[in-house]
């Protein structure tokens, strides 16, 4: 079965530092890969995606990802946080076929200190 | 991207009754998805439902416990029964979006439960 982790539950950083918060897949298939964006009390946001194409994705709010077959992995990476950053990741991944249900990885909490 | 209705968009119940959770989609969708989101958790997926099929669920959860309709292309609804305290969670519904030759997932903004 098809699964996410990522590694870290929590990330501290201070504002304007760069940050790469990881994620690995567990997959010997092609897969779609997503970032979504949990801010505090609020529903989620999709922040990129990899379906096909480039290994790197640029999504919003200056967030990126490099998508890595040979290692399974979609990390996702910003070259300077903002406070308003802090938010809780998910990482979700997408077997496609017949069963396109996302499943999602355990969230990293980016925690922006001033 | 589709854009969905959800609602209630918060409730607190009495333990041992139910509620039922309604989505509304903009557009004609094949699958809709129902997911639950435990306090300081991930989401989990709970089923998915195709239009004029019985929903598929997920190992743990049962059609007794989160029975779902899905009468049409545009709408679902999931009903959390006989609720307890461990119900208390954030339900999402979410589809999965082709059109404009983009692919991905949009959810609700999903249903804060709260059972006492």
């Amino acid at each position: 079965a098809q699964s996410v982790t990522q590694l870290d539950s929590q990330v501290p950083v201070f504002e304007e530092a760069p940050v790469e918060l990881r994620c690995n897949y567990s997959s010997s298939v092609s897969v779609y890969l997503f970032w979504y964006v949990q801010y505090p009390n609020q529903g989620l946001q999709l922040l990129l995606k990899y379906l096909s194409g480039s290994t790197l994705v640029k999504g919003i709010n200056g967030f990126e990802a490099e998508f890595n077959k040979s290692q399974t992995s979609f990390h996702l990476r910003k070259p300077s946080v903002h406070i308003s950053d802090t938010a809780e990741y998910f990482c979700a991944v997408s077997p496609g076929g017949a069963t396109n249900k996302l499943i999602f990885g355990t969230g990293t909490l980016l925690a922006v200190q001033p | 991207s589709a854009v969905i209705s959800q609602k209630p968009s918060r409730d607190i119940c009495q333990r041992g009754t139910s509620l039922t959770i309604q989505c509304q989609v903009d557009s004609q969708v094949t699958m809709m998805f129902w997911y639950r989101q435990q306090p300081g958790q991930s989401l989990t997926l709970i089923a998915t439902a195709n239009q004029g099929s019985e929903a598929t669920y997920e190992s743990g959860f049962v059609i007794d416990k989160f029975p779902i309709s899905r009468p049409n292309l545009t709408f679902s609804t999931l009903t959390v029964s006989n609720m307890s305290p461990e119900d208390s969670s954030i339900y999402l519904c979410s589809v999965e979006s082709t059109g404009g030759g983009s692919y991905g997932y949009t959810f609700g903004s999903g249903t804060r439960l709260t059972v006492v």
